[in-house]
């Protein structure tokens, strides 16, 4: 249990929409991290937070955006949604050395 | 470039000991991690290394060659439940980013 949720669990969207996912943690941590992972494949870093801000991003396009809140809680849009952003998407809190992954977000997009 | 190689897929026997290479190359390294993460649910932290040598938990060992971008994780009295995907990741960047391979499916067999 690492203390991490994110809602909703699983989603479907059509393509050209737009989706807000949310990510929360218990543990009063500063930095948390986005990942996108395709079917059969690792998890790719989107982008990642520290105390509110953005600082720092993988090769992911500026449709895809994120906020940090005070109360240990984030957030991950996409804006004009293709196909290929069908995947799961996981937020990760940063312990002293690890990584605190929440249980996902299945996003399917039609 | 960024390239974490691991193995596609492993069987082995319950009871059994199994080792999954994991050869990297990243621009930056501030350690390595292995995670497991059954089918549909978020990665676990299993193992970190930052420095050259094994380190063993339980039933889990992993081992880190930072001069050679290599590590392995060993599985041992391997259980029914161990069957499931075997990540690693390197931490890299200023901001610790995670850069992971694709993830070793592993089945174990009665």
């Amino acid at each position: 249990e690492t203390g991490v949720t994110q809602s909703p669990t699983h989603l479907i969207k059509t393509r050209g929409q737009q989706v807000t996912l949310r990510c929360s943690s218990q543990s009063g941590h500063n930095t948390v991290s986005w990942y996108q992972q395709a079917l059969g494949q690792g998890p790719q870093f989107i982008f990642q937070y520290y105390r509110e801000e953005e600082n720092g991003r993988g090769n992911f396009p500026p449709r895809f955006s994120g906020l940090q809140f005070p109360n240990y809680s984030s957030e991950l849009n996409v804006n004009a949604l293709e196909l290929d952003d069908s995947a799961l998407y996981l937020c990760a809190w940063q312990g002293a050395y690890e990584q605190y992954f929440g249980p996902g977000t299945r996003l399917t997009v039609t | 470039g960024q390239n974490i190689d691991q193995p596609t897929e492993m069987t082995a026997t319950e009871g059994a000991i199994v080792q999954i290479n994991c050869t990297y190359q990243t621009s930056g390294f501030n350690g390595l991690f292995w995670y497991q993460q059954h089918a549909g649910e978020a990665p676990t932290f299993l193992s970190y290394n930052v420095l050259d040598g094994l380190e063993e938990k339980g039933r889990f060992s992993s081992f880190l060659s930072r001069s050679k971008g290599y590590s392995y994780l060993l599985l041992k009295e391997l259980q029914m439940k161990d069957s499931a995907s075997y990540l690693c990741a390197v931490f890299s960047g200023g901001y610790n980013k995670l850069i992971f391979g694709a993830g070793t499916r592993l089945a174990v067999h009665p």
